[in-house]
């Protein structure tokens, strides 16, 4: 079946702008995880979403980052203001369930600010 | 302290070698310890969770140390396509999210 699939898979932008990075989870997956990989590091965690609300944002950097999940399918990450410092690879992840269900990770959409 | 910390490597090994990763973590209320596999360039994808008792899939084993809080990964015969980083992974107590080390790098040479 599908996995997870994330648009765009590459964003660059200019530094001040505004980007919206979409997920859209694998189908009947009720708990979606955000992620953030920055070169040569592992994967940050930034937000995890049971249906549609965020059960746990503590990873989310500062208040110009937020996502979205209305419907409690697909999710919409937003990031105000973009820095450099903002470049990396944003991972979405879905699982069945909350808890210990295997996070299956869509390709990323990797973001350039110049 | 980091969290999760491995050796970044790369270990570059010879086909049908014998390699193994190491991974400690901080947290000794951890839950659940996982291996993931990162081609370049791709996104992570579990390669097997690891459990108390130790664990073996194929040509791959991971075993859990909870007394020394670490973690290891042992591949046999290592094949061409083995080559990814390697990521040690484990889910803090009261989380569902994933911390993740920085990787493991391995490189099958022929």
């Amino acid at each position: 079946g599908a996995g997870v699939s994330q648009t765009p898979s590459n964003k660059v932008t200019e530094k001040g702008k505004y980007v919206e990075l979409r997920c859209d989870p694998i189908s009947g997956h009720t708990a979606l995880y955000w992620y953030r990989q920055s070169l040569g590091q592992g994967p940050e965690f930034l937000i995890y979403f049971q249906g549609t609300g965020a059960a746990d944002d503590s990873g989310l950097p500062n208040d110009r980052f937020f996502a979205v999940r209305p419907e409690g399918s697909v999710s919409t990450l937003k990031i105000q203001r973009t820095e450099r410092g903002d470049s990396a690879v944003y991972l979405c992840a879905s699982s069945l369930t909350q808890g210990r269900d295997t996070q299956y990770f869509g390709p990323g959409t990797r973001l350039t600010v110049l | 302290r980091k969290e999760v910390e491995q050796d970044p490597g790369p270990f570059n090994v010879p086909e049908g070698a014998t390699v193994a990763f190491n991974c400690t973590y901080s947290n000794s209320a951890s839950q659940s310890f996982f291996w993931y596999r990162q081609d370049c360039r791709k996104e992570p994808k579990l390669l097997m969770s690891v459990y108390s008792s130790g664990n073996e899939d194929g040509r791959f084993t991971a075993q859990l140390n909870r007394a020394s809080q670490y973690i290891s990964l042992l591949i046999r015969d290592s094949k061409l396509s083995d080559s990814a980083t390697y990521l040690c992974v484990v889910n803090p107590p009261g989380s569902y999210q994933l911390t993740f080390g920085k990787g493991t790098k391995l490189s099958v040479i022929p």
